[in-house]
C-alpha cells in the first residue's frame, strides 16, 4: 500500500538549534517528492521538488535530501518565523499524490 | 500575479443544505484538484480533473460533486449527503504532463451546524 509517514509529529526548537524532519515513503514508482510549508489557516506553500535518490535542494535555512526510502528536511539555525507545519507529498506512477500528516515545528526565541 | 483563488475564506451552512466552493486559477494549468484537510490527517483527495469536461473521483468523493466547464475553474459542491462536511478545503493545480508540483489556494473553511 502506498503511504507517506512523517516524523516527528511535533518539534520544538530553540532559535539557532538545527534539526531534521523525516518523511519516509512506500510507493510503487516514485515520480517526485515534494515539501510544503503550511501556516495555520492557510494553504500549503511549495518549497522543494526532489526526483531521484541523492538529489538535494536548498533554500535559505532549509535543505531537502532524498534517498530511496525517505527524505529529510534539514533546518539550520532556525528562526521563529520558520515555525509552521511542514508537509511531505509523493507522486506515484499514475499521477496519484500521497500526503503525510505533517510535522508541526515551533521555534522558540 | 498568477495564482489560485478560493472563495469564500469562511463558509457557514446548516445541515441539509448544499454549498458550492469556488476555485479559480490563472496559471494556465490543465490539472486541478480538491483536497480535504482534517486535524491529524493528511490531505485527502476528493476529486481531480486533468482536462476540461473530464474529472475523476478521489479517495473520498462520496457526498461531493464537481464540474470542469472552463480550464480556469473547478468548483466543488458539498451536498447534504456528505456526513461530516465540516473541514478545511484546499484546491490545487499543476501542469498535466510531467512530474511537477501542485500549487495550492488559500483554502476555504466550511462549518456545518
Amino acid at each position: 500500500e502506498d503511504q507517506v509517514t512523517q516524523s516527528p509529529e511535533a518539534l520544538r526548537l530553540q532559535e539557532g538549534e538545527s534539526s531534521s524532519l523525516n518523511c519516509s515513503y512506500t510507493v510503487s514508482g516514485l515520480r517526485g517528492l515534494f515539501w510544503y510549508r503550511q501556516d495555520p489557516g492557510k494553504g500549503p506553500e511549495f518549497l522543494f521538488t526532489l526526483y531521484s535518490a541523492g538529489e538535494e535542494k536548498e533554500k535559505e535555512r532549509l535543505k531537502a535530501t532524498l534517498t530511496k526510502k525517505e527524505s529529510f528536511l534539514h533546518i539550520t539555525a532556525p528562526k521563529p518565523e520558520d515555525s509552521a507545519t511542514y508537509l511531505c507529498a509523493v507522486q506515484a506512477v499514475g499521477n496519484q499524490f500521497y500526503f503525510g500528516t505533517g510535522t508541526s515545528l515551533t521555534v522558540i526565541p | 500575479d498568477g495564482g489560485i483563488t478560493q472563495s469564500p475564506k469562511y463558509l457557514f451552512r446548516k445541515e441539509g443544505q448544499n454549498v458550492t466552493l469556488s476555485c479559480e486559477q490563472n496559471l494556465n494549468h490543465d490539472a486541478m484538484y480538491w483536497y480535504r484537510q482534517d486535524p491529524g490527517q493528511g490531505l485527502r483527495l476528493i476529486y481531480y480533473s486533468q482536462i476540461v469536461n473530464d474529472f475523476q473521483k478521489g479517495d473520498i468523493a462520496e457526498g461531493y460533486s464537481v464540474s470542469r466547464e472552463k480550464k480556469e475553474s473547478f468548483p466543488l459542491t458539498v451536498t447534504s449527503a456528505q456526513k461530516n462536511p465540516t473541514a478545511f478545503y484546499l484546491c490545487a493545480s499543476r501542469r498535466r504532463e510531467g512530474r511537477d508540483e501542485q500549487y495550492f489556494g488559500p483554502g476555504t473553511r466550511l462549518t456545518v451546524t
